[in-house]
Protein backbone atom coordinates (compact mmCIF):
# COMPACT_ATOMS: atom_id res chain seq x y z
CA UNK A 1 0.00 0.00 0.00
CA UNK A 2 1.06 3.18 -0.31
CA UNK A 3 3.01 4.37 2.52
CA UNK A 4 5.61 7.25 3.66
CA UNK A 5 7.80 5.27 7.00
CA UNK A 6 10.19 7.98 8.61
CA UNK A 7 13.14 7.18 10.61
CA UNK A 8 13.50 6.80 14.79
CA UNK A 9 13.56 8.99 17.51
CA UNK A 10 16.25 10.86 17.87
CA UNK A 11 17.74 13.71 20.90
CA UNK A 12 20.16 15.93 20.24
CA UNK A 13 22.07 18.60 21.66
CA UNK A 14 21.57 22.51 21.04
CA UNK A 15 23.82 23.05 18.30
CA UNK A 16 23.71 19.77 16.38
CA UNK A 17 22.29 18.83 13.10
CA UNK A 18 19.48 15.95 12.89
CA UNK A 19 18.60 14.36 9.54
CA UNK A 20 15.18 12.62 9.43
CA UNK A 21 14.56 10.33 6.48
CA UNK A 22 10.92 9.36 4.77
CA UNK A 23 10.70 6.21 2.78
CA UNK A 24 7.67 6.20 0.02
CA UNK A 25 6.63 3.12 -1.22
CA UNK A 26 3.40 1.87 -3.07
CA UNK A 27 4.00 4.45 -5.80
CA UNK A 28 6.16 6.84 -8.29
CA UNK A 29 8.50 8.43 -5.77
CA UNK A 30 9.09 11.03 -8.24
CA UNK A 31 5.58 11.59 -9.24
CA UNK A 32 4.50 13.47 -5.62
CA UNK A 33 6.03 16.63 -3.79
CA UNK A 34 7.17 15.72 -0.15
CA UNK A 35 6.86 18.34 2.54
CA UNK A 36 7.67 18.44 6.02
CA UNK A 37 5.92 19.44 8.72
CA UNK A 38 6.24 19.73 12.52
CA UNK A 39 4.26 20.06 15.33
CA UNK A 40 5.32 20.47 19.31
CA UNK A 41 3.98 19.27 22.19
CA UNK A 42 0.24 20.02 22.68
CA UNK A 43 0.78 22.69 19.70
CA UNK A 44 -0.64 22.74 16.68
CA UNK A 45 0.71 21.99 13.15
CA UNK A 46 3.56 23.80 11.38
CA UNK A 47 4.64 23.80 7.76
CA UNK A 48 8.62 23.85 7.29
CA UNK A 49 9.03 23.02 4.02
CA UNK A 50 8.71 21.55 0.38
CA UNK A 51 10.89 19.24 -2.43
CA UNK A 52 9.99 18.27 -5.35
CA UNK A 53 11.54 14.61 -5.81
CA UNK A 54 11.98 14.76 -9.33
CA UNK A 55 13.70 18.22 -10.13
CA UNK A 56 14.91 18.76 -6.61
CA UNK A 57 13.50 21.90 -6.19
CA UNK A 58 13.08 23.20 -2.82
CA UNK A 59 11.22 25.80 -0.80
CA UNK A 60 11.04 26.23 2.57
CA UNK A 61 9.10 28.85 5.78
CA UNK A 62 11.39 31.82 6.30
CA UNK A 63 11.23 30.50 9.70
CA UNK A 64 13.89 27.87 8.96
CA UNK A 65 15.98 29.33 5.88
CA UNK A 66 19.48 28.52 6.50
CA UNK A 67 18.53 25.98 8.60
CA UNK A 68 16.69 23.25 6.81
CA UNK A 69 18.23 21.30 3.97
CA UNK A 70 15.91 18.47 1.74
CA UNK A 71 17.63 16.07 -0.09
CA UNK A 72 16.58 12.69 -1.97
CA UNK A 73 17.45 9.42 -2.95
CA UNK A 74 15.71 8.37 -5.83
CA UNK A 75 16.87 5.09 -6.68
CA UNK A 76 15.76 4.72 -2.38
CA UNK A 77 12.54 6.41 -2.73
CA UNK A 78 13.69 7.96 -0.01
CA UNK A 79 13.40 11.89 1.16
CA UNK A 80 15.65 13.21 3.82
CA UNK A 81 15.48 16.40 5.92
CA UNK A 82 18.60 17.83 7.46
CA UNK A 83 17.66 20.29 10.04
CA UNK A 84 20.50 22.11 11.82
CA UNK A 85 21.77 24.54 15.07
CA UNK A 86 18.91 22.22 17.12
CA UNK A 87 17.63 25.02 19.90
CA UNK A 88 14.96 23.23 22.87
CA UNK A 89 12.35 24.77 20.55
CA UNK A 90 12.69 22.49 17.98
CA UNK A 91 11.90 19.71 20.20
CA UNK A 92 8.64 18.30 18.36
CA UNK A 93 7.54 15.31 16.06
CA UNK A 94 8.42 16.34 12.56
CA UNK A 95 6.20 14.68 9.74
CA UNK A 96 6.44 14.21 5.96
CA UNK A 97 3.48 14.26 3.94
CA UNK A 98 3.00 13.63 0.20
CA UNK A 99 1.65 16.28 -2.19
CA UNK A 100 0.75 16.79 -5.71
CA UNK A 101 1.19 20.60 -6.65
CA UNK A 102 -1.16 22.75 -4.88
CA UNK A 103 -3.15 19.74 -3.60
CA UNK A 104 -3.89 18.61 -0.22
CA UNK A 105 -1.21 15.95 1.74
CA UNK A 106 -2.82 13.07 1.34
CA UNK A 107 -0.03 10.58 2.72
CA UNK A 108 1.55 11.32 5.92
CA UNK A 109 4.33 9.28 7.82
CA UNK A 110 4.24 7.88 11.47
CA UNK A 111 6.05 11.09 12.65
CA UNK A 112 9.78 11.30 14.51
CA UNK A 113 10.27 12.30 17.72
CA UNK A 114 13.29 14.76 17.82
CA UNK A 115 14.07 15.76 21.28
CA UNK A 116 16.60 18.72 22.13
CA UNK A 117 18.21 18.46 25.31
CA UNK A 118 21.31 19.45 26.87
CA UNK B 1 2.63 34.84 4.79
CA UNK B 2 -1.52 33.95 4.60
CA UNK B 3 -2.66 33.31 7.79
CA UNK B 4 -5.33 30.95 8.76
CA UNK B 5 -8.02 31.69 11.29
CA UNK B 6 -9.95 28.85 12.70
CA UNK B 7 -12.71 29.08 15.23
CA UNK B 8 -13.98 27.84 17.69
CA UNK B 9 -11.00 26.43 19.13
CA UNK B 10 -13.04 23.93 20.93
CA UNK B 11 -16.00 22.94 21.32
CA UNK B 12 -17.93 20.64 23.52
CA UNK B 13 -20.73 18.55 21.43
CA UNK B 14 -22.52 15.13 21.62
CA UNK B 15 -22.90 12.19 19.98
CA UNK B 16 -25.38 13.14 17.02
CA UNK B 17 -24.78 16.62 17.03
CA UNK B 18 -24.13 18.55 13.93
CA UNK B 19 -20.95 20.69 14.24
CA UNK B 20 -19.77 23.58 12.18
CA UNK B 21 -15.77 24.84 12.16
CA UNK B 22 -14.92 27.71 10.43
CA UNK B 23 -11.47 29.26 8.60
CA UNK B 24 -10.77 32.25 7.49
CA UNK B 25 -8.17 33.33 5.05
CA UNK B 26 -6.11 36.22 5.86
CA UNK B 27 -6.44 36.70 1.47
CA UNK B 28 -8.13 34.87 -1.29
CA UNK B 29 -6.94 31.61 -1.77
CA UNK B 30 -9.92 30.13 -4.50
CA UNK B 31 -10.45 26.59 -3.41
CA UNK B 32 -6.81 25.48 -1.90
CA UNK B 33 -8.01 24.79 1.34
CA UNK B 34 -8.27 21.24 2.86
CA UNK B 35 -9.63 19.89 5.85
CA UNK B 36 -7.05 17.40 8.19
CA UNK B 37 -8.41 15.26 11.45
CA UNK B 38 -6.12 14.09 14.08
CA UNK B 39 -6.60 12.27 16.60
CA UNK B 40 -3.88 11.97 20.02
CA UNK B 41 -0.50 10.84 18.89
CA UNK B 42 -1.26 9.64 15.50
CA UNK B 43 -0.48 12.16 12.26
CA UNK B 44 -2.95 13.60 10.81
CA UNK B 45 -5.18 12.55 8.09
CA UNK B 46 -7.10 14.11 5.28
CA UNK B 47 -10.60 14.69 4.91
CA UNK B 48 -11.78 17.34 2.73
CA UNK B 49 -9.89 18.17 -0.37
CA UNK B 50 -10.44 21.67 -2.52
CA UNK B 51 -12.45 23.02 -0.33
CA UNK B 52 -15.18 20.35 -0.88
CA UNK B 53 -14.18 16.84 -2.23
CA UNK B 54 -14.35 13.84 0.47
CA UNK B 55 -11.49 12.42 0.32
CA UNK B 56 -11.63 8.48 -0.95
CA UNK B 57 -12.35 6.58 2.66
CA UNK B 58 -13.57 9.58 4.61
CA UNK B 59 -17.50 9.02 5.98
CA UNK B 60 -19.94 10.90 4.13
CA UNK B 61 -21.09 12.77 7.65
CA UNK B 62 -17.76 15.14 6.61
CA UNK B 63 -18.30 17.92 4.22
CA UNK B 64 -16.68 21.32 3.38
CA UNK B 65 -18.15 24.10 1.41
CA UNK B 66 -16.29 27.60 0.62
CA UNK B 67 -14.10 29.56 -1.46
CA UNK B 68 -12.38 32.37 -1.38
CA UNK B 69 -11.53 33.38 1.78
CA UNK B 70 -13.76 31.99 3.72
CA UNK B 71 -14.69 28.05 4.72
CA UNK B 72 -16.67 25.42 6.42
CA UNK B 73 -16.27 21.81 7.67
CA UNK B 74 -19.63 20.60 8.82
CA UNK B 75 -19.92 16.76 10.68
CA UNK B 76 -23.24 15.78 10.58
CA UNK B 77 -24.73 12.63 12.95
CA UNK B 78 -20.95 13.34 15.35
CA UNK B 79 -19.67 9.92 16.18
CA UNK B 80 -17.68 8.73 18.85
CA UNK B 81 -14.47 8.09 16.85
CA UNK B 82 -15.15 12.12 15.43
CA UNK B 83 -13.59 13.27 19.26
CA UNK B 84 -10.38 14.28 17.67
CA UNK B 85 -8.76 18.08 16.34
CA UNK B 86 -9.93 19.59 12.94
CA UNK B 87 -7.03 21.82 10.81
CA UNK B 88 -7.50 23.85 8.33
CA UNK B 89 -4.51 24.58 5.60
CA UNK B 90 -4.15 26.18 2.60
CA UNK B 91 -1.93 25.23 -0.06
CA UNK B 92 -2.47 28.46 -2.76
CA UNK B 93 1.15 29.91 -1.68
CA UNK B 94 4.19 29.07 0.02
CA UNK B 95 4.50 28.61 3.30
CA UNK B 96 1.55 26.26 3.06
CA UNK B 97 -0.07 27.30 6.63
CA UNK B 98 -2.80 25.50 9.06
CA UNK B 99 -5.58 27.09 11.18
CA UNK B 100 -4.48 26.75 14.59
CA UNK B 101 -6.71 23.62 15.26
CA UNK B 102 -10.35 23.08 16.79
CA UNK B 103 -10.51 20.30 19.43
CA UNK B 104 -13.69 18.49 19.35
CA UNK B 105 -14.69 17.19 22.64
CA UNK B 106 -17.19 15.50 24.15
CA UNK B 107 -20.31 16.97 26.05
Amino acid sequence: QVQLVQSGAEVKKPGASVKVSCKASGYTFTSYDINWVRQATGRGLEWMAWMNPSSGSTACSQKFQGRVTMTRSASNSTAYMDLSSLQSEDTAVYYCARSKGPGAFDIWGQGTMVIVSS
Amino acid sequence: DIQMTQSPSSLSASVGDRVTITCRASQTISNYLHWYQQKPGKAPNLLIYAASSLQSGVPSRFSGSGSGTDFTLTISNLQPEDFATYYCQQNYSTPRTFGQGTKVEIK
